[in-house]
Order: structure tokens, then C-alpha cells, then sequence
């Protein structure tokens, strides 16, 4: 019963350094997103996958790039980190748009 | 003026307390989403309505179109209903949810 897995669960960067936060959910869902939450803010959108083979940008995409692999998978990279990225990073999935979304446990970021 | 806003931003209880927790928004929407974010950081989603009331277990939504305005309630409040309580709305994109800052609701035993 996975439902959304991201991986890794936490992870400290410097600066410059550049990494992929993965994810996979097992539902079939047709869409997925990736939200950073920073602290007393909501969550904000950077991509998202409305469906296998599409990808757009959300409300903060500077500094991201995905991929979405195949239905499964949905792959936010950082190309060059910068402090500003710290940050908990959420994926999530839903069957279409403005359904209920199903959502990871979380990365923590940390960049120094 | 954030389009979604939530109020009260914190909410301490006694536990048996009926709890409500509001939402109000500025533009025109398809659906509200209220979401449950536990302490130690998991998102669950609990209600998604465009009119009416829902009713899961304690917990009951409701929404008023025409005042632009919803309630998250929780009857016979107990402490592991401690969390944030969020509220987000579809309006234009089916893909863009646009989210309030949530409500931080703490229920002491």
C-alpha cells in the first residue's frame, strides 16, 4: 500500500551541487506535481505532469527541471543548488486535475 | 489580498471541543480541497466539495459559493487531531491549486 514514495527523505547539498528527488506512485494516476513548502508559507507549485509525456511549469520553476519518466515516476532535478532551494520538497499525484491529490512523506533539502 | 485565506492562523483547544476552522477565497472555483498535514509533515487529503456539506467520521465541510466562503468542523475534538488543516482551491487550471497558508489547531488533553 505505497501509494506515493520520495526518495531520499533528507539530504544537504552545497552550494553548486546538483541532485534528482524521485518519486513514484503505484495508483495509475494520470497527473502529478512537485510543491516546495517553505516555513510559514503555503505550498507552492514548481511543475507539474498533467499526463504521461507533458510537463509545465507551476508558480516557482526557476532553479527546477523534470522529467516524467512513464506514468509511475515524476523527477524534480537541481541543476546548480542555491541556499534558496532549502526548502521540504512534496510530490504528489492525483487521477486528473482538481481531484484530490495523494502525497509523498517529504525531502528535506538542506543547502549550504 | 491572498486569493485563499485562512482564519484563525493558530487555534488552541480543549479536548470535546467543536472546532471550526474557515476558509474564504476571492475568485470563482470548480472545487475546494480541505487537507490534513500531521506534525511530523504528511499531507492527507480529506474533503474536495463544490457545494454543500461532507461528513467523514468527526469531520464536516461545508461551502457556501455564493459567499465565497468554507468551513472545516471537527466535533468531540481530540488531541491527535492536532495538525494543520488546509485549504486550497481549483479556480481557472485544473492543476494549479491555489493554497492557503493553513491553520495550526492544537488540542490539549
Amino acid at each position: 500500500n505505497a501509494g506515493v514514495t520520495q526518495t531520499p527523505k533528507f539530504q544537504v547539498l552545497k552550494t553548486g551541487q546538483s541532485m534528482t528527488l524521485q518519486c513514484a506512485q503505484d495508483m495509475n494516476h494520470n497527473s502529478m506535481y512537485w510543491y516546495r513548502q517553505d516555513p510559514g508559507m503555503g505550498l507552492r507549485l514548481i511543475y507539474y505532469s498533467a499526463s504521461e509525456g507533458t510537463t509545465d511549469k507551476g508558480e516557482v520553476p526557476n532553479g527546477y527541471n523534470v522529467s516524467r519518466l512513464n506514468k509511475r515516476e515524476f523527477s524534480l532535478r537541481l541543476e546548480s543548488a542555491a541556499p534558496s532551494q532549502t526548502s521540504v520538497y512534496f510530490c504528489a499525484s492525483s487521477p486528473d486535475g482538481n481531484q484530490p491529490q495523494h502525497f509523498g512523506d517529504g525531502t528535506r533539502l538542506s543547502i549550504l | 489580498k491572498n486569493e485563499v485565506e485562512q482564519s484563525p492562523q493558530n487555534l488552541t483547544a480543549q479536548e470535546g471541543e467543536f472546532i471550526t476552522i474557515n476558509c474564504s477565497y476571492s475568485v470563482g472555483i470548480s472545487a475546494l480541497h480541505w487537507l490534513q498535514q500531521h506534525p511530523g509533515g504528511g499531507i492527507v487529503s480529506l474533503f474536495m466539495l463544490s457545494s454543500g456539506k461532507k461528513k467523514h467520521g468527526r469531520l464536516i465541510a461545508t461551502i457556501n459559493i455564493q459567499e465565497k466562503h468554507s468551513s472545516l468542523h471537527i466535533t468531540a475534538s481530540h488531541p491527535r487531531d492536532s495538525a494543520v488543516y488546509i485549504c486550497a482551491v481549483g479556480a481557472g487550471s485544473n492543476y494549479q491549486l491555489i493554497w492557503g497558508a493553513g491553520t495550526k489547531l492544537i488540542i490539549k488533553p
